[in-house]
Parts: C-alpha cells; sequence; structure tokens
C-alpha cells in the first residue's frame, strides 16, 4: 500500500514570498490533514478535511495560509506572503473516516524562510 | 494552553533496559490516547493507543499505562532496542472533537548499545 505523498521535501525562500506544498493521501482515506511542526514542538493541525468539504480550520491563518483539496484526493497548501516564523516542517496526514483517529503521515516538507 | 504536556524533552537508557515516556493532559473530555514514533526526515508513524475505559494496552515490546484521575499516561518499551531510538510523540483526542489530535512536544529517546 502506497503511503501518504508529499513534495517537495525541502524549500527555501524569501520572506514575503509565496510557497505551495502537495499531498497525495492514501488511496480510500477520506479525511485529509495538514500539520505544522515548528523545531521543539509536536505537530500543530492547521486544517483538515473531510472528502473535499472543509471541517476545521479554526487554526489556520487565513490572511496568508490558504488550501484546497479539490476533488476530495490530494490537496495543496499555500503561504502568501511567507513570515520567518512561518519555518517548519509542514506535514500532510490522510486517515480513514468513522472514528479511526490513526492517522498515516507523509514525510513532511520542511520550510526554511529566510 | 498546553493540553498535552510532555515535560522530559530527552530520555537515554542502556539497551536491554526498560524505557519509561511520561505524558500528562489537562482536558478531561480526552478519551483516546496515542503514541507516535518519529525517525529524523520521516513523518510520525502511529505506534501503540489506549481508549479510556482501558488503563493497560500491550504490543509486543510497548505498553501504554493510563491513570484517568492523574490524567497521566505513560509508554514502557521493554527491552530497548537501539532501533527505538526516536522522537516520541503522546497524542489526545475526544469524541467531541471530530477526532482531532493533540500533541505534546515530543521526548527524545536513545538507546545506547
Amino acid at each position: 500500500e502506497a503511503g501518504v505523498a508529499q513534495s517537495p521535501r525541502y524549500k527555501i525562500i524569501e520572506k514575503r514570498q509565496s510557497v505551495a506544498f502537495w499531498c497525495n493521501p492514501i488511496s480510500g482515506h477520506a479525511t485529509l490533514y495538514w500539520y505544522q511542526q515548528i523545531l521543539g514542538q509536536g505537530p500543530k493541525l492547521l486544517i483538515q478535511f473531510q472528502n473535499n468539504g472543509v471541517v476545521d480550520d479554526s487554526q489556520l491563518p487565513k490572511d496568508r495560509f490558504s488550501a484546497e483539496r479539490l476533488k476530495g484526493v490530494d490537496s495543496t497548501l499555500k503561504i502568501q506572503p511567507a513570515k520567518l516564523e512561518d519555518s517548519a516542517v509542514y506535514l500532510c496526514a490522510s486517515s480513514n473516516w468513522g472514528g479511526n483517529e490513526k492517522l498515516f503521515f507523509g514525510s513532511g516538507t520542511q520550510l526554511s524562510v529566510l | 494552553d498546553q493540553q498535552v504536556k510532555q515535560n522530559s524533552p530527552s530520555l537515554s537508557v542502556q539497551e536491554g533496559r526498560i524505557s519509561i515516556l511520561n505524558c500528562d493532559y489537562t482536558n478531561s473530555m480526552f478519551d483516546y490516547f496515542l503514541w507516535y514514533k518519529k525517525y529524523p526526515a520521516e513523518g510520525p508513524t502511529f505506534l501503540i493507543s489506549i481508549s479510556s475505559i482501558k488503563d493497560k494496552n500491550e504490543d509486543g515490546r510497548f505498553t501504554v499505562f493510563l491513570n484517568k484521575s492523574a490524567k497521566h499516561l505513560s509508554l514502557h518499551i521493554v527491552p530497548s532496542q537501539p532501533g527505538d531510538s526516536a522522537v516520541y510523540f503522546c497524542a489526545a483526542t475526544s469524541s467531541g472533537s471530530a477526532r482531532q489530535l493533540t500533541f505534546g512536544s515530543g521526548t527524545q529517546l536513545t538507546v545506547l548499545p
């Protein structure tokens, strides 16, 4: 079974530039999550999708972050414009809906904002 | 407001001995708890979980204990192996939260050969 695919693995940008991350979840997984993990901290949920609808985006900084999951499969997360404090690993995860809390994570995208 | 706390950033254990990783939580609505393991440059992977109706769950070398009155859980690894060296995250969720996970800050476990 193929895992959660994310790209790119690494990205270095300057502040005020824009960046986009891509995620392809495990086939058949209806729920998709984007997490932000800052060095030394645990992953923090940014947004949760159920199929192509948003379940929760309360912790997404909507003035600069946006995410979409067209067709209920793969997803993109965008930051525009980036700030220094956005430097983090951005993790995508997926799961089956129905109370299964076991998430499958991708390897993440390491973002450095200079 | 950290609802899930892992107060030990790091732990070193000799190979073959027991590793005990601790986690505390403050939200009494949490009813399901999980441990994830993370190697460098990889995403976290699920290790073991426990429901609040239980106080112990075992899977091979890994056992999770839950003390609801103390709002405390621990992960025991016996015997510890060098391949267990990783960051371990405690996570919690509640039935009223769309099953979203709240993670602790992690404990770096180093198993010395």
